[in-house]
């Protein structure tokens, strides 16, 4: 079945500084990726979204992401942060039809 | 309506007791889905909803679990008998079909059993 694993439950960086969440999918052919961010109190938010072509995916809030399929990954990066990032950010493929979602990474900013 | 909207947006309820939850899709929107979110835990799919087809129901935890979808418009997520792990956000999120992943989330319902 398909899914996703985000290694990393917590992450903790300074503002300004860059940041990449991880993630890696199992699935069969070439998935779908997503990347949602869920702020405190607030819906989720679509980031950016892989269904093919370009590897490179460039997202809203300056976000973006990369698909290796070699890695099975699809890394999340941001180059500066804001405190206004810090969030719980998940990763997501599509497996039968719907959407799975990974279990969450939550980025905490430190001024 | 421009969103989806959910109700309501708090619930706490005795052990024991039933809830509905209640989902109102985006209109023109055919797929509708139902996640649920526990206190620092991914969204765990629950059921989903696509036009007339037979509803995919492969993640309710349990029978106590339920939903139903009137047409393409609201639907209404029950639990019966409810347990206190059965506290969590339930999501709800519709897309315009099956195969379209373009989703809006509502804001969820935040059930406490107490």
């Amino acid at each position: 079945a398909q899914s996703v694993t985000q290694p990393d439950i917590h992450i903790t960086v300074s503002e300004g500084a860059s940041l990449e969440l991880r993630c890696n999918y199992s699935y069969g052919a070439t998935p779908y990726l997503f990347w949602y961010v869920q702020s405190p109190g607030q819906g989720l938010q679509l980031l950016l979204k892989y269904f093919s072509g370009d590897t490179l995916v460039q997202g809203i809030k300056g976000f973006e992401a990369e698909f290796k399929r070699s890695q099975s990954s699809f890394n999340l990066r941001k180059p500066s942060v804001h405190w206004s990032d810090a969030a719980e950010y998940f990763c997501a493929v599509v497996g039968d039809d719907k959407i799975i979602f990974g279990k969450g990474t939550r980025l905490h900013i430190l001024p | 309506g421009a969103g989806v909207s959910q109700s309501p947006s708090n619930k706490v309820t005795e052990k024991g007791k039933d809830v509905e939850l209640r989902c109102d899709p985006i209109s023109g929107h055919t797929a509708l889905y139902w996640y649920r979110q526990r206190l620092g835990q991914g969204l765990e799919f629950l059921i989903y909803f696509q036009g007339n087809s037979a509803p995919d129901k492969s993640g309710l935890p349990s029978d106590r679990f339920s939903a139903e979808r009137t047409g393409e418009s609201v639907s209404t997520l029950t639990i019966q008998r409810t347990q206190q792990e059965d506290s969590a956000v339930y999501l709800c999120a519709s897309s315009l079909a099956a195969g379209n992943y373009g989703y809006t989330f509502g804001s969820g319902t935040r059930l406490t059993v107490v």
